[in-house]
């Protein structure tokens, strides 16, 4: 199994430019989300799907970040315009059950740099 | 709303020494509880888990105990070694409206092992 699978691994880009971090699953997991990881707030949870569909964004901060699911293998997160304040890690992370009881598998993150 | 307090650090500690990290947790009803540790550069991974009230979660000579009287999930281990050093989270599940369920994670505890 080849876990979950992020890319690009490292982003450094200007402040403006769009931004999109790709997210693969683990084959099987109905469930997928999306954190971020700053030395300041430390993890956060920014959104999170279900079955394709997203159940809970109240984490994403703001109209300039949006995250979308087209398919049980695929997912992006996009933030248009970038500004510095986003420089962070990203990570995904997906579960196979929605008992509670079931681990989330991390990725091996995107680090951001919005310069 | 759900949370998890643990400990702050960093904790150094040396080698073969014994390895506390507190973590409380404030729920509604029956939460499974989580340690996940974090390499330097990469993403979480589980470390053990506890899904009912007196389990004893257990990995890599690691333990911890689910006490719903006192609501508290304290990592342990006998004897540490410098490949311990890492970041730990304690984390909580939460059922969502709208199904599946997130983690809550405490902000992290830094642990230094020396020789």
């Amino acid at each position: 199994d080849a876990g979950v699978i992020q890319s690009p691994r490292h982003e450094v880009t200007e402040m403006g430019q769009e931004v999109t971090l790709r997210c693969k699953p683990i084959s099987g997991h109905n469930s997928l989300f999306w954190y971020r990881q700053t030395m300041m707030r430390g993890l956060e949870l920014l959104i999170y799907f279900n079955n394709n569909v997203p159940i809970d964004d109240s984490g994403m901060p703001e109209d300039r970040f949006s995250a979308k699911m087209p398919n049980a293998s695929f997912s992006t997160l996009k933030i248009q315009p970038s500004e510095p304040r986003d420089s962070a890690v990203y990570f995904c992370a997906s579960t196979e059950r929605t008992s509670g009881r079931h681990e989330q598998f991390f990725g091996p993150g995107t680090r951001l740099t919005v310069l | 709303g759900d949370s998890v307090t643990q400990m702050e650090g960093p904790v150094t500690l040396s080698e073969e020494a014994f390895l506390t990290i507190n973590c409380t947790y404030t729920a509604t009803g029956y939460p499974s509880l989580f340690w996940y540790v974090q390499y330097p550069g990469e993403g979480l991974q589980l470390l053990l888990k506890a899904t009912k009230a007196d389990d004893k979660g257990s990995n890599k000579g690691f333990e911890a105990t689910y006490r719903k009287e006192t609501t508290s999930f304290h990592l342990e281990k006998g004897s540490v070694q410098v490949s311990d050093s890492a970041v730990y989270f304690c984390a909580l599940s939460t059922i969502l409206t709208g199904g599946g369920n997130k983690l809550t994670f405490g902000t992290g505890t830094q642990l230094k092992v020396e020789l």
